[in-house]
Parts: C-alpha cells; structure tokens; sequence
C-alpha cells in the first residue's frame, strides 16, 4: 500500500459523459501526478500539481482538466468521454515539486461504452 | 521530439538466468531517469539515476546510466518469478517553467520456473 488514494476503483459511463477522478496524496506529500495508461500507449503523463499550482504539463487534452485543493487532494475531470479515453488513470505523489520517487495509487479503470 | 525508447519489448527467461533492459532517450534538458516495476497494479519505484556510471543497487537489481551515450541498464541477476512484470523507464526534464515525464513503453519481462 503506497499511501496514495484514489477513488473510483472502476467506473464505466456512456460516451458524451463528464466523469471526476479523485486522488488523495500520501501524507506530506505536496505533489500530484496524473497518468493514463492504455494498452497501446504505455503510461502518458498528463499533468502535475505542486502545493495547489500546476507544476507541469504532458500530454492532457484540451477535454481534461485538473486541480489541487487546499488539502493537496486533487481531481481529474473528463469530459466530452469518447471511447479512447478507456483506460487507466494512475494518480500519483511526491514530496517534492521535481519528479523523484513518486508513489502511485491503485489507478481507476474507466471504460467508456 | 523527446522520446525514451526501451528494448527488448518482451523477453521471456528461465528462473536464475541473468536478463539486461535497456532505456535510451533522447530528450532536452535531462534531468534525471526513474526505473519502475509494474505488475498487475501500480508501477513502484526502483531506481532514481542522476548521474553518468555511478551504479545502483537493490538486492538483485542493479541500474546505471550513461548520459554520454544516453542510455541506462537495468540488470536483474538470479531472476525468479516475482520478477515477472513490466519494468518502466522514464525520463525527467527541467527546463525552467517546462518540466516534464517522459515514459517508455516498457518492457515485460516473463520468468518460467
């Protein structure tokens, strides 16, 4: 158990829908990393947050978007879902704002019919 | 374009033998190379590597980094089963206000008993 939380484990939803990914960081941590991982595209970064700011930005559609709350959990929301966004969405944490050890939750499988 | 490419993509090995993974990127504005291990659940955090011919070690793992030629190993000796998994490689870069993950597509390694 890496410390990190995410929530929820599986959601299935009909194209067009918008849908909200949470992840609660491991304690102390200030930095969020979401990722999508589909079969045939490996892990993709999408973005960072660090202390409530983001930090960097990889490969996140315009349809996506993120933010970190004051508590440091933070939520991915996807919207307009169209059948490629199935997939699975790691969040992960870190102490600090560069990409060291990061720790990753247990991902949320989201598959879009 | 950044990119980080592993090989092999598969390989399948008996128990003890000795296997090498290799990561190659070519990426501006390095900063830092993180192996991961990702069976059926979220990657965790093997090797953080910074600097060129300083090797790391784990038990049976071992990892360094060439930033010459641009590439890094990483040796798992005496393999057995629970070393079955998909190791990630992926690349940090720092480039003032641009960071970013780049991750390879990862090689999936099979140890047979």
């Amino acid at each position: 158990d890496s410390g990190v939380t995410q929530t929820p484990k599986h959601l299935i939803t009909a194209t067009g829908q918008r849908v909200t990914l949470r992840c609660s960081p491991r304690s102390g941590d200030l930095s969020v990393y979401w990722y999508q991982q589909s079969l045939d595209q490996g892990l993709q970064f999408l973005i960072q947050y660090y202390n409530g700011e983001e930090r960097a930005k990889g490969n996140i559609l315009e349809r996506f978007s993120a933010q970190q709350f004051p508590d440091l959990h933070s939520e991915l929301n996807l919207s307009s879902l169209e059948l490629g966004d199935s997939a699975l969405y790691f969040c992960a944490s870190s102490v600090a704002g560069d990409a060291y050890e990061q720790y990753f939750g247990p991902g949320t499988r989201l598959t879009v019919t | 374009e950044d990119k980080v490419v592993q090989s092999p993509l598969s390989l399948v090995v008996h128990e003890g033998d000795t296997v090498t993974l290799n990561c190659s990127y070519e990426v501006t504005n390095f900063r830092s190379l993180l192996w991961y291990k990702q069976e059926k659940k979220a990657p965790t955090f093997l090797f953080m590597l910074t600097s060129s011919g300083i090797e790391k070690k784990s038990g049976r793992l071992s990892s360094i980094l060439d930033k010459k030629e641009l590439f890094s190993i990483l040796n798992i000796t005496a393999t057995q089963t629970g070393d079955s998994a998909v190791y990630l490689c992926a690349v940090f870069l720092n480039a003032g206000n641009n960071r970013k993950l780049i991750w390879g597509l990862g090689t999936s390694l099979a140890v047979n008993p």
